[in-house]
């Protein structure tokens, strides 16, 4: 059974660029969420997608974007890259909204801005 | 004031001994609370889940939470140098809220 997936793994963007991440969530698990780790820092959370729905968003800006599709897969949208953009961005699911310690991390898609 | 505050440490503790981590929080909406473990270059893990007040062992590991304090802690007994890791303590209300973790190196 596998976890949940992301790719790409590893990226580097320029900055104004735009930038596509993927996830695939663990199967039977309906809701995905996305965050963002700064070196550092702990993860910041951005928005949770549910019934291919944003339903929770954080403190990110509107360059910020997503989108779910019927198979519960997830991509987060990225546009006009900024440098304070590099970080690793997460991707965890659960198998409801939300569902505490049945919340589980992709391996990250690391992105860094130049 | 950030909502989950950790002590940035870094703490080091020799093989053997007893590791304690410390984590505050300023929303009593939070409803449940987690110790996650992230390795260098990996993605958070989850090792222990508390939802009341008092202790919660699994393991070597022993979490506790005190509401009315807002505090909650993660004891790791007999430190191995394979628990070197980032700590992150994150609480939930709706989503999880981290703190920014504290680095724990064991020493052989």
């Amino acid at each position: 059974d596998a976890g949940v997936t992301q790719s790409p793994t590893h990226l580097i963007k320029t900055r104004g660029q735009q930038v596509t991440l993927r996830c695939s969530p663990k199967s039977g698990h309906d809701t995905v969420s996305w965050y963002q780790q700064a070196l550092g820092q702990g993860p910041q959370f951005i928005f949770q997608y549910y019934e291919e729905e944003e339903r929770q968003r954080g403190n990110f800006p509107d360059r910020f974007s997503g989108h779910q599709f019927p198979n519960y897969s997830s991509e987060l949208n990225v546009n006009a890259l900024l440098l304070g953009d590099s970080a690793l961005y997460l991707c965890a699911s659960s198998p409801t909204r939300f569902a505490g310690n049945t919340i589980y991390f992709g391996e990250g898609s690391w992105l860094t801005v130049v | 004031q950030k909502e989950v505050e950790q002590n940035s440490g870094p703490l080091s503790v020799p093989e053997g001994a007893i590791a304690s981590l410390n984590c505050t929080y300023s929303d009593r909406g939070s409803q449940s609370f987690f110790w996650y473990r992230q390795y260098s270059g990996k993605s958070p893990e989850l090792i222990m889940s508390i939802y009341s007040n008092g202790d919660k062992e699994d393991g070597r590991f022993t979490a506790q939470l005190n509401k009315a304090s807002q505090y909650v802690s993660l004891l790791i007994r007999d430190s191995q140098p394979s628990d070197s890791a980032t700590y992150l303590c994150a609480g939930a209300r709706r989503q999880l809220t981290f703190g920014s973790g504290t680095q724990l190196t064991v020493l052989p």
